[in-house]
C-alpha cells in the first residue's frame, strides 16, 4: 500500500508569513507524529496524535506552532509568523498504534524561511 | 541537554568489513531503543530495535547490542555493503511515553 506522504516537498516563505504543512499517514495507522530536523541536528519530536485522544503537544517549540488531525487521518502542521530559525525539514510519521510499533516516515517537507 | 548522543558524525569502512555505529544515552528510564537509516531526500526507515530486557537483537546482517550499565548501544553491520551508505540515527523512548528521542546521526560510507 501507499506510504506516508507529505506536501509540499519544499516550501520557501518570507519571515512573518504563515505556512501549512500536510501529512497523509498510512491507512489504518492510528498514531501520527511530527518531527523537525534542523541542519546538523537529530530529529526533534514536536507532537503526537493517537486516535481520538488529546494530542501530546509537549514538543512544540512555541505557540506559533499548532497541528490538527482531521477524522483521525490527515494532519496539518501550521507555523504562524515564521522565523528564520523555523527553517528545517519537517517529518511526519505514522504507526499502527504505539511507539513500539514501527514508525513509517514520510519524505519530509523542507521549509526555508528567508 | 542531549539525552541520546552519537559522538561520531561520520564513519567510513571498506565493503565486506564490519561497521560499528555507537550511541550513548543519559536517561536511565529509557527502555526501548531503535535504529533508523536515512538516505538523502527520504524519510528515515526503521532498521532494528531492542527492548531493555534484552542485550542483543539480530536481524540478518544487522545486530544491535545494549549495555544498560554503560548506557550504551551499538549497531553492527556485517558484512557492510555500499548500499548501506546512509545516515544512521539512534533513538530511544521511555516506558509509557510515545516520544522518540533521536541522536544527531552518524553518516556511514561503505567504500567498494
Amino acid at each position: 500500500g501507499a506510504g506516508v506522504s507529505q506536501s509540499p516537498s519544499n516550501k520557501v516563505t518570507e519571515k512573518g508569513k504563515d505556512v501549512e504543512l500536510r501529512c497523509d499517514p498510512i491507512s489504518g495507522h492510528t498514531a501520527l507524529y511530527w518531527y523537525r530536523q534542523s541542519l546538523g541536528q537529530g530529529l526533534e519530536f514536536l507532537i503526537y496524535f493517537q486516535g481520538n485522544s488529546a494530542p501530546d503537544k509537549s514538543g512544540l517549540p512555541s505557540d506559533r506552532f499548532s497541528a490538527e488531525r482531521t477524522g483521525g487521518s490527515v494532519s496539518t502542521l501550521t507555523i504562524q509568523r515564521t522565523q528564520q530559525e523555523d527553517s528545517a525539514v519537517y517529518l511526519c510519521a505514522s504507526s499502527f498504534f504505539m511507539v513500539t510499533d514501527t514508525q513509517y516516515f514520510g519524505p519530509g517537507t523542507r521549509l526555508t524561511v528567508l | 541537554d542531549q539525552q541520546v548522543k552519537q559522538n561520531s558524525p561520520s564513519l567510513s569502512v571498506q565493503e565486506g568489513r564490519i561497521s560499528i555505529l555507537n550511541c550513548d544515552y543519559t536517561n536511565s528510564m529509557f527502555d526501548y531503543f531503535l535504529w533508523y537509516k536515512k538516505y538523502p531526500a527520504e524519510g528515515p526507515t526503521f532498521l532494528i530495535s531492542i527492548s531493555s530486557i534484552k542485550d542483543k537483537n539480530e536481524d540478518g546482517r544487522f545486530t544491535v547490542f545494549l549495555n544498560k550499565s554503560a548506557k550504551h548501544l551499538s549497531l553492527h553491520i556485517v558484512p557492510s555493503q555500499p548500499g548501506d551508505s546512509a545516515v544512521y540515527f539512534c533513538a530511544a523512548s521511555e516506558g509509557g511515553s510515545e516520544k522518540l528521542v533521536f541522536g544527531k546521526g552518524t553518516k556511514l560510507t561503505v567504500n567498494p
